[in-house]
């Protein structure tokens, strides 16, 4: 099976940066995906990463080491409408025709005045 | 251009019911995939198909069924429903990674099926 872990909650400061690690042990890789979910709504791509390093989008950042089996996600400038749960995913096979993503639990942040 | 749509959003059935749940994918999606999402389990594939055909299914009992339409909808099925089967269903379309801007397969999810079984 696979594994991907990352933390349950979070919390941290409006203006503030907080920093959500995802740890994956999967069968194989083939692509890693953040996606954001408000409560009640569906989840939201925000970034994705296939080779090592870190790719910027804005207040959002996201950074993969293949090697160690690891990403994080970046959130800086925090605003109170980025409280939600954040969810770490693995593409784990590299058939093309796979689509199939395994995800985290996911991360609640929640932003405070 | 619409999103994905999944009806209903909310249902409440009892156990040993069934259940069928609908997607509409993206126009011009020809992926759709099935997640279950509960507290603490996080998201789990249930099963993807593409041009009426399965191609990929999670590790849920034969009692999770699914069916993809020629144009392009899908349904899914629960039979037998089970007090572990409350969760939200949901549904995701994508298209091949090749025609994205970003060269990976993104995944367009849909508000979901809040089902509760009692």
């Amino acid at each position: 099976g696979q594994n991907i872990d990352q933390p349950t909650e979070m919390t941290a400061t409006e203006g503030a940066i907080v920093q959500i690690n995802c740890t994956y042990q999967t069968s194989g890789f083939n692509g890693l995906f953040w996606y954001q979910q408000h409560a009640g709504e569906a989840p939201t791509f925000l970034s994705y990463n296939v080779l090592d390093g870190l790719e910027e989008k804005g207040r959002f950042s996201s950074f993969l080491s293949r090697s160690k089996g690891y990403s994080y996600l970046l959130l800086k400038e925090l605003q109170m409408k980025d409280s939600a749960s954040y969810l770490c995913a693995v593409r784990a096979n590299r058939r093309a025709d796979d689509y199939k993503l395994s995800f985290g639990a996911g991360t609640t942040v929640t932003v405070r005045a | 251009k619409a999103g994905v749509t999944q009806t209903p959003r909310y249902l409440i059935k009892t156990r040993g019911q069934q259940v069928t749940l609908s997607c509409s994918p993206i126009s011009g999606h020809r992926s759709v995939s099935w997640y279950q999402q509960t507290p603490g389990q996080g998201l789990q594939f249930l099963f993807e198909y593409f041009s009426e055909t399965q191609r990929n299914k999670g590790n849920f009992p034969g009692r999770f069924s699914g069916r993809q339409f020629s144009n392009s909808r899908s349904e899914m099925n629960v039979s037998t429903l089970e007090l572990g089967d409350s969760a939200l269903y949901l549904c995701a379309s994508s298209l091949p990674r090749g025609q994205t801007s970003i060269g990976a397969n993104v995944l367009t999810f849909g508000a979901g099926s809040r089902l509760t079984v009692l």
